[in-house]
């Protein structure tokens, strides 16, 4: 079956704390996955992929297949980055299959 | 500049009424697609479309169905409103690299 699984539900941290935010997945081909960032009020963005590996806001995300992982990190977390992340699985059509979210906190 | 939109952004119904949702894009995507957004349950994909005339049913379509007659639209309805349709609605488009959500919809039924 295909499936995203982010396990926390809320993750606190303060200013300046690293962050990691967890994401596996289920998938028996080659995956392509994304995290998806939506402020308060705000829509749903992209924040990374994994193709590009690049680091977006200071995140970065890497594609463990071993371990079926695509967990989010940043070393440094900002008050700014207070939002709900999604990771999302793209099997190979043009869905996503998003996991449940997890709501990051940063308190100054 | 290309965007997605929605409307309305909020609207109250009553359970049994029949209720579209309008989604509209300026991308020319071929692909577009209706979520639904729970605390607990993340986005549900509930219908998809890849062309015009094409619909296709997702994870949670019960109650639901859509209509694609141009490129540019994708309206959602509900055909005999619930109270368990309450949600936030997000309809979104798709490029080969990304897809690029609509503002949302609050539905409340009551």
């Amino acid at each position: 079956a295909q499936r995203v699984t982010q396990p926390e539900k809320l993750l606190s941290v303060f200013k300046g704390a690293p962050v990691e935010l967890k994401c596996n997945y289920s998938y028996s081909g080659s995956p392509e996955l994304f995290w998806y960032v939506q402020y308060s009020r705000q829509r749903l963005q992209l924040l990374l992929r994994h193709i590009s590996r690049e680091s977006i806001k200071g995140f970065t995300a890497d594609l463990n297949k071993g371990e079926t992982s695509f967990h989010l990190k940043k070393p440094f977390a900002q008050e700014e980055d207070s939002a709900m992340y999604y990771c999302a699985l793209r099997p190979n059509t043009d869905k996503l299959i998003f996991g449940t979210g997890t709501r990051l906190q940063v308190f100054p | 500049d290309a965007e997605i939109t929605q409307s309305p952004r909020h609207k109250i119904t009553e359970t049994g009424r029949q209720v579209t949702l309008a989604c509209h894009q300026t991308w020319n995507h071929n692909n577009m697609f209706w979520y639904r957004q729970d605390l607990g349950h993340g986005l549900r994909l509930i219908h998809y479309s890849y062309g015009v005339h094409d619909t296709n049913k997702g994870e949670v379509s019960d109650g639901y169905s859509v209509s694609r007659s141009n490129t540019e639209d994708l309206p959602l309805t509900l055909e005999s409103a619930a109270s368990s349709q309450t949600s936030v609605y997000f309809c979104a488009s798709s490029s080969a690299l990304e897809q690029f959500f609509g503002p949302g919809t609050r539905l409340t039924v009551l």
